[in-house]
């Protein structure tokens, strides 16, 4: 499976943009950029995904490098309870093809955020 | 969007016993289902693949006369751990994705503890 990179934690204060960084130089051409986060013991949550083009919802912004080896999940304004555990992930698709797909989680970047 | 529940939320065993979780997409059907496990401060760790009406598929590693897995209908796939034992004491966490969408939509989770 296509790895990601990412650091494994970052400070941010509330109110602030956060930048979060992710390698994935192994990225295929037809590999998703998925990006979920964990908040403290729940499941994760789907936060935003992109292939080539930067990406907008109303949760964040992901930029992807022009060569795609590297992507960037943007919060613009940080509050308290974007605290959590943010996952860079590859969308393989099954061999079979189709629309299901499975995610291989890496460490992911805890994030902190400062009142 | 789409959720996804588990039940139970939390759930207490003697080592030997088998304990069962349901997964249930609520408002939506799902051919396929993911079932993860996390142990503390760890990242997910999928671990097979339910589908409906047929056999699971499941992760290199995973033992599956150990965590049985059942999708019987559309909205309901279990997970069920046999003859538990302390080192399957983790959090099991469930996942649906949708055809008609990009992202997986994961339950709650589920904490086992076996004593």
């Amino acid at each position: 499976d296509a790895k990601t990179t990412q650091p494994n934690s970052m400070e941010s204060n509330e109110e602030e943009p956060v930048h979060l960084p992710c390698n994935h130089s192994t990225i295929s051409g037809t590999d998703y950029i998925h990006w979920y986060r964990q908040l403290p013991s729940q499941g994760p949550e789907y936060v935003i995904h992109g292939l080539t083009s930067n990406v907008n919802n109303r949760m964040a912004s992901l930029a992807i490098a022009e060569d795609r080896k590297s992507s960037t999940l943007i919060l613009h304004r940080a509050t308290l309870r974007d605290a959590a555990v943010y996952y860079c992930i590859l969308r393989v698709h099954f061999l079979s093809g189709g629309s299901n797909y499975k995610l291989t989680f890496g460490k992911g970047t805890l994030l902190t955020v400062n009142p | 969007g789409a959720v996804v529940s588990q039940h139970p939320s939390r759930v207490i065993c003697k080592s030997g016993t088998s304990v069962k979780i349901e997964c249930r997409s609520l408002d939506f059907q799902a051919t396929t289902m993911f079932w993860y496990r996390q142990f503390p401060k760890k990242s997910l760790m999928l671990m097979a693949t339910s589908n409906e009406g047929s056999k699971a598929t499941y992760e290199q590693g995973v033992e599956k006369d150990k965590f049985l897995i059942n999708h019987a209908s559309l909205t309901l796939s279990t997970l069920t751990v046999t003859s538990a034992h302390p080192e399957d004491s983790s959090f099991y966490i469930c996942s649906a994705n949708l055809d008609t969408y990009n992202e997986q939509f994961f339950g709650p989770g589920t904490r086992l503890t076996v004593l």
